[in-house]
């Protein structure tokens, strides 16, 4: 099974900050890599699909880069509702299809 | 608009049984694949197993701590996916979305949750 180890488990940030979350996958799984936002009590949403790539509708000061075995997530400027947590997912090797640990986002 | 309900759900007692429905709108459910993702109290996101479509053989394919317990199922006349859970335990107490990937390989479009809660 692929392992997707994401981190770091939780960070502060003040408005206006660069924020970055980084995910590495236990062996190469190309860019299949996404990556989710969740607000308490709600489902997950999708933010960048196959490692770079922008939802539609999604914010651009969101973004993700990487592949094989190392990514990241960033968000340029964090704005108060981006508080939630994250998730990134890979989708090379199923199953199981695997999510990392997650990443809460809160504000400093 | 391409979306998900999903039902059922409850309070159920260890080795009990539960079903929970997903119908979709908005899409042609016959084509997608269909998911499902748990995720416990205050934990992380869990995959719990799928479903392909007809046209690549109704194919199931299910996460190490449910196979043989969970069965996801479909019935594309009436745009609705299941998930029969049995012989549950209390470590399946968990929110449960349905999911699909309309798209891209990503979960693009997501049911709403509901809670199964399995105690004595």
């Amino acid at each position: 099974d692929i392992q997707v180890t994401q981190s770091p488990s939780s960070l502060s940030a003040s408005i206006g900050d660069r924020v970055t979350i980084t995910c590495r996958a236990s062996q190469d799984i190309s860019n299949y890599l996404n990556w989710y936002q969740q607000k308490p009590g709600k489902a997950p949403k999708l933010l960048i699909y196959e490692a770079s790539n922008l939802e539609t509708g999604v914010p651009s000061r969101f973004s993700g880069s990487g592949s094989g075995t190392y990514f990241t997530f960033t968000i340029s400027s964090l704005q108060p509702e981006d508080v939630a947590t994250y998730y990134c997912q890979q989708y090379d090797d199923l199953p199981p299809l695997t999510f990392g640990g997650g990443t809460k986002v809160e504000l400093k | 608009e391409e979306y998900l309900v999903q039902s059922g759900g409850g309070l159920v007692k260890p080795g009990g049984s539960l079903k929970l429905s997903c119908e979709g709108f908005g899409f042609t459910f016959r084509d997608a694949w269909m998911t499902w993702v748990r995720q416990a109290p205050g934990k992380g996101l869990e995959w719990v197993g799928r479903i392909k479509s007809k046209s690549d053989g109704w194919t199931t394919d299910y996460a190490a701590p449910v196979k043989g317990r969970f069965t996801v199922s479909r019935d594309d006349s009436r745009d609705t996916l299941f998930l029969q859970m049995n012989s549950l335990k209390t470590e399946d107490t968990a929110v449960y979305y349905c999911a699909t990937e309309l798209t891209y390989d990503a979960f693009d479009v997501w049911g709403q949750g509901t809670l199964v809660t399995v105690s004595s």
